[in-house]
């Protein structure tokens, strides 16, 4: 199993560029997140998925769309970035135990930066 | 809101010290409790986990026990080594939200 996959590894854009951030897992979990890292503040969820066709917005969404197609796939859009966007993204799977989500699995996370 | 606070760092430690890293939470409701680390250039990897009250989660010679009378869920180790030396981040998942505090990093020297 490859886990979570995370593409690019690194992404430079200009202000007001548009961008999809990739992520893939093949564990066929339901549960999909995307957090960005900036320092000092730890993980901030931006959106997450409970399973195909269905999203919901987490602690910071805006600037952020999300989709969920397949079980597989949960790509993060950025439709006109910003510098405030920059930071490290990280994308991760889960699935349900005893009721509730348990382990996070990370993929290896997007370096992005916004001139 | 939900949300973790944990201790800031840096924690520098010599080798073979004892390692306490403090979390406190807010949650409605009965949250499972997370230890996460995260090593350069990587992603977080689980460390270990509680999802009851009076649970002890333990891995690689950490524990943390989850208190819901104060609200807490201190990271410990009786004996660091220079390989434990990472970003600790204390998390919560309540409601389908998973919620992290800031981190803690842990220098420790031989």
């Amino acid at each position: 199993n490859a886990g979570v996959t995370q593409t690019p590894k690194f992404q430079v854009l200009k202000t007001g560029q548009s961008m999809t951030l990739q992520c893939a897992q093949d564990m066929n979990h339901e549960y999909m997140s995307w957090y960005r890292q900036d320092p000092g503040m730890g993980l901030r969820l931006i959106h997450y998925s409970v399973g195909a066709g269905i999203t919901d917005q987490g602690e910071v969404p805006n600037g952020y769309n999300v989709s969920r197609s397949t079980t597989e796939d949960f790509p993060l859009r950025l439709l006109s970035a910003a510098p405030s966007q920059t930071s490290v993204y990280f994308c991760a799977s889960s699935h349900k135990l005893g009721g509730s989500y348990n382990e996070q699995f990370f993929g290896p996370g997007t370096r992005l930066t916004v001139l | 809101g939900d949300s973790v606070t944990q201790m800031e760092g840096p924690v520098t430690l010599s080798e073979e010290a004892c390692l306490t890293i403090n979390c406190t939470y807010t949650a409605t409701g009965y949250p499972s409790l997370f230890w996460y680390v995260q090593y350069p250039g990587e992603g977080l990897q689980l460390l270990l986990k509680a999802t009851k009250a009076d649970d002890k989660g333990s891995n690689k010679g950490f524990e943390a026990t989850y208190r819901k009378e104060t609200t807490s869920f201190h990271l410990e180790k009786g004996s660091v080594q220079v390989s434990d030396s990472a970003v600790y981040f204390c998390a919560l998942n309540n409601f389908n939200k998973f919620y992290f505090g800031s981190g803690t990093k842990l220098n420790v020297k031989p």
